[in-house]
């Protein structure tokens, strides 16, 4: 499994509150990615690091930041979340292989904005 | 701008049956190309990839892909599926900083 943790794995939360996932690496790996998934939509990117204090945006950034201020967490928060953030949020490494990558999912993080 | 297109949002197929999901890509250079599953309220697991080669490759499962330049494609395959292998497939495309770029996924149903 990579050694990739969420938390938390399930949140409720009103509109216009502030929200912060979690996810937590236990091997060093350098390339972290935050994506979400909804219905009809696959898995976006929404925001991706690739080292401490190196971010970038992704396709759906607009309502997002991240920090990375270690290796072994990177950190989405919603600034004040709204309903269109419900959704199921994933974090993944990248792990550099023979002529590639590979990477690797963590559990998701449930989160529903009412 | 890189994608990549999963025509069929449902598959149903017998068990025992056999199984291609299609996937066609759109990107500039050589691909990296990825296929992925995931079983119902899980995370994604890696099946198989292609990165250079062997334009068939194989993957965990008994899953296979071959990747076509001449039709932007890298369509996975079963020769028999099995119960056990209902989930949602995804192909993606990869992209400079080892980003994916994912398709719309495919449900694949398995029937008796």
């Amino acid at each position: 499994d990579a050694g990739i943790t969420q938390s938390p794995r399930h949140k409720v939360t009103e509109t216009g509150t502030p929200v912060t996932l979690r996810c937590h690496q236990t091997e060093n790996h350098r390339y972290m990615y935050w994506y979400r998934q909804d219905p009809g939509h696959g898995l976006r990117l929404i925001h991706y690091s690739y080292g401490v204090k190196d971010t970038d945006k992704g396709e759906v950034s607009d309502g997002y930041s991240v920090s990375r201020s270690k290796t072994e967490d990177f950190l989405l928060t919603l600034e004040s979340a709204t309903s269109s953030q419900t959704s199921v949020y994933f974090c993944a490494i990248s792990e550099t292989t023979s002529g590639g990558y590979e990477q690797y999912f963590g559990p998701g993080t449930r989160l529903t904005v009412t | 701008a890189q994608s990549v297109t999963q025509p069929d949002i449902h598959i149903t197929v017998s068990e025992g049956a056999s199984l291609e999901l299609r996937c066609n890509y759109s990107y500039g250079a050589t691909p990296y190309l990825f296929w992925y599953v995931q079983s119902p309220g899980q995370g994604l697991q890696l099946l198989l990839k292609y990165f250079s080669g062997d334009t068939l490759v194989q993957g965990i499962k008994g899953f296979e892909a071959e990747f076509k330049r001449s039709q932007s494609s890298f369509n996975l395959r079963k020769p028999s599926v099995h119960w056990s292998d209902a989930a949602e497939y995804f192909c993606a495309v990869g992209l400079g900083f080892q980003k994916l770029v994912f398709g719309t996924g495919t449900r694949l149903l398995v029937s008796p």
